[in-house]
């Protein structure tokens, strides 16, 4: 099956600085999300990008399809922004399935 | 607009017993999909309901079950628990079936077995 690979798997910041976390995917997918993993668990959605770049806030997320990786930035890092990163894809081949494959997520730390 | 609900948030059981756990998907969502989330594992598909049917399983075992009623909402149940089972379950709902639309997740039932 189709294969997704975060990295860095951690990183440690101070407050304020920019970072860029990585997916890559293994397959073409239809779908692809980013998602915040607050403290108690549940995932929050940060971006919904199968191809091209979005922005929110302090957040932005680039995904080329075509080399199978996408991008998530960070810029002017909070202490709130800490917490897992998970990217996950739908695979090109399911059709008609709900089904999102995981990486294994970044942990990012911001220290104040 | 209300988000995905999930019941119960924690529960506890024993080694042997079962369990059933529910998923109230974002309102005029019809897919609803199950996901385990374990720390030696991470996140993996369970299975996933639309129109009541389920239309795609994951690698479980057979005692991992689930349905989803005319009204959306949807139900897990694992029998026989074992001590592996402890860990992260969550819901997810989307307005789209098939594969586009976007997911999104409830804040989990966390399940113990002792």
């Amino acid at each position: 099956g189709i294969q997704v690979e975060q990295s860095p798997p951690d990183l440690i910041l101070q407050e304020g600085a920019n970072s860029t976390l990585r997916c890559n995917f293994s397959d073409s997918v239809n779908n692809l999300q980013w998602f915040h993993q607050n403290p108690w668990g549940q995932l929050i959605n940060l971006f919904y990008i199968p191809s091209g770049t979005k922005q929110n806030g302090r957040l932005s997320a680039t995904t080329v399809a075509t080399e199978r990786y996408s991008l998530l930035y960070v810029s002017s890092s909070q202490t709130t922004d800490s917490g897992v990163y998970f990217c996950a894809v739908r695979p090109f081949i399911i059709q008609g399935a709900q089904k999102l494959v995981f990486g294994q997520g970044t942990r990012l730390t911001i220290n104040p | 607009k209300a988000g995905v609900t999930q019941t119960p948030r924690y529960l506890i059981k024993t080694r042997g017993q079962q369990v059933t756990l529910s998923c109230s998907p974002i309102s005029g969502h019809r897919s609803v999909s199950w996901y385990q989330q374990t720390p030696g594992q991470g996140l993996q598909f369970l299975f996933e309901y639309f129109s009541e049917t389920q239309r795609n399983k994951g690698n479980f075992p057979g005692r991992f079950s689930g349905r989803q009623f005319s009204n959306s909402r949807s139900e897990m149940n694992v029998s026989t628990l074992e001590l592996g089972d402890s860990a992260l379950y969550l819901c997810a709902s989307s307005s789209l079936a098939g594969s586009t639309g976007e997911l999104f997740f409830g804040e989990g039932s966390r399940l113990t077995v002792l």
